[in-house]
Order: structure tokens, then C-alpha cells, then sequence
């Protein structure tokens, strides 16, 4: 069975700053996607960014990166330069068949100013 | 353009009424899926549609049916609900199942009085 932990239920960081989230998953298929969607109050679950299993390079996206750790089955998401739109609950999603994505219990992230 | 929109935004209705949420999406995908989210919760899938046939059912009550009239529009019958289906409803799709990136609508946040 596929499961992702995300252990950090609720996080802050000051504007501007630094801010690693974590996320550990467990599987035993070697083909499958991570991602980081983003839930901000307005609820709108918006694509963060993603990594294929089979890249070793960790994906990034602007202000957005992520360790992504294969042997330890780690995927951290790391957040520079911290907005106060960063404001949200993160989830750490896997899946090796969209018919079983699978979800971390989120991570509540709140910027202050 | 990876935009899913999901109608109406609200719904407040009876356990005896009725009602339909909506799904959109134009990005030419051929999977298309319901998930339901708890306050504070990660989504948890409820349908999934393949290629306009439904191909998952995560052991819903039959009181949410799911219809797919053609490949942009997924929609979710809603009838004799219960308080305790209270909750924000998203649609999401993909290129296909399997590997693909899940992108999210808006949601519907539902209320059963």
C-alpha cells in the first residue's frame, strides 16, 4: 500500500525567509509522480510542483524546490524568499496510477509579515 | 491553459432536495475525477472517469451519482443527502489515468441542513 506522511501539521516563517516543508511517502513501485499542491483559504488545490520518479534532478519552479530523496523515499519542498500569498496548507501527493492518488494529511504554512 | 471550473461555488440545500454540481474542463483530457474534502482534511477520491466511462467507484452511497456526458464535462447528481456530506467537493483531470498530472477546479462547498 501507498502512503505519504507529512509530520509537520502547522509551520511559519517571516517574509522573505526560508521554509522547508517535509513529506516521507512508502511504496514499492519504481514509476510514479510526487507533487506539492498548494490550498490557500480561497480553497482553489493548485499545482505547486511536480517530480518524476525516474529524474534524478530535483524539479524547481521559481521560488520553489524540492529534495526529492529516492532511496529514503523523501520528497521536502523548500520555499525561498517567503510571500505572504505563500500563506496556505501545502499537501504531498504520490502516485503510480491516478486511480490511487494518495495524500499527506497537509501541512497548515502561514507567512508573517 | 489547465483550468478546471467547477458551478456553483455555494450550495446550501435540504436532505430531501435534489441538486447537480458541474465540472468543466477544455484541455482536451480524458480523465476527469470527484474527490470530497473535510474541513482540515486531504481530498478523498470518489469517482474517477476514464475516457467518459466510469472506471472507479471508492465505495460511494448511492445518494452521489456521477455522470460523464462527454469528455469536457463530468457532472455529480446529488439526492437525499445526509449533514454529515457537508464539504468541499472538487473535480480534477488529467491527460489520462495513470501517471499524469491531477489538475484541480475550484471546488463546490456544500451544505445539507
Amino acid at each position: 500500500a501507498q502512503t505519504v506522511t507529512q509530520s509537520q501539521p502547522e509551520m511559519s516563517v517571516q517574509e522573505a525567509e526560508t521554509v522547508t516543508l517535509s513529506c516521507t511517502y512508502d511504496t514499492s513501485e519504481n514509476n510514479y509522480y510526487l507533487f506539492w499542491y498548494k490550498q490557500p483559504p480561497s480553497r482553489q488545490m493548485i499545482l505547486v510542483i511536480r517530480q518524476e520518479a525516474y529524474k534524478q534532478q530535483n524539479a524547481t519552479e521559481n521560488r520553489f524546490s524540492v529534495n526529492f530523496q529516492k532511496a529514503a523515499k523523501s520528497f521536502s519542498l523548500k520555499i525561498s524568499d517567503s510571500q505572504l500569498g505563500d500563506t496556505a496548507m501545502y499537501f504531498c501527493a504520490f502516485t503510480y496510477n491516478n486511480n490511487d492518488m494518495r495524500f499527506g494529511a497537509g501541512t497548515r504554512l502561514t507567512v508573517k509579515p | 491553459d489547465t483550468e478546471v471550473t467547477q458551478t456553483p461555488k455555494h450550495l446550501v440545500m435540504g436532505m430531501t432536495n435534489k441538486k447537480s454540481l458541474k465540472c468543466e474542463q477544455h484541455m482536451g483530457h480524458r480523465a476527469m475525477y470527484w474527490y470530497k474534502q473535510k474541513a482540515k482534511k486531504p481530498p478523498e477520491l470518489m469517482f474517477v472517469y476514464s475516457y467518459e466511462k466510469l472506471s472507479i467507484n471508492e465505495s460511494v452511497p448511492s445518494r452521489f451519482s456521477p455522470e460523464c456526458p462527454n469528455s469536457s464535462l463530468l457532472n455529480l447528481h446529488l439526492h437525499a443527502l445526509q449533514p454529515e456530506d457537508s464539504a468541499l467537493y472538487l473535480c480534477a483531470s488529467s491527460q489520462e489515468t495513470g501517471v499524469y498530472t491531477q489538475y484541480f477546479g475550484p471546488g463546490t462547498r456544500l451544505t445539507v441542513l
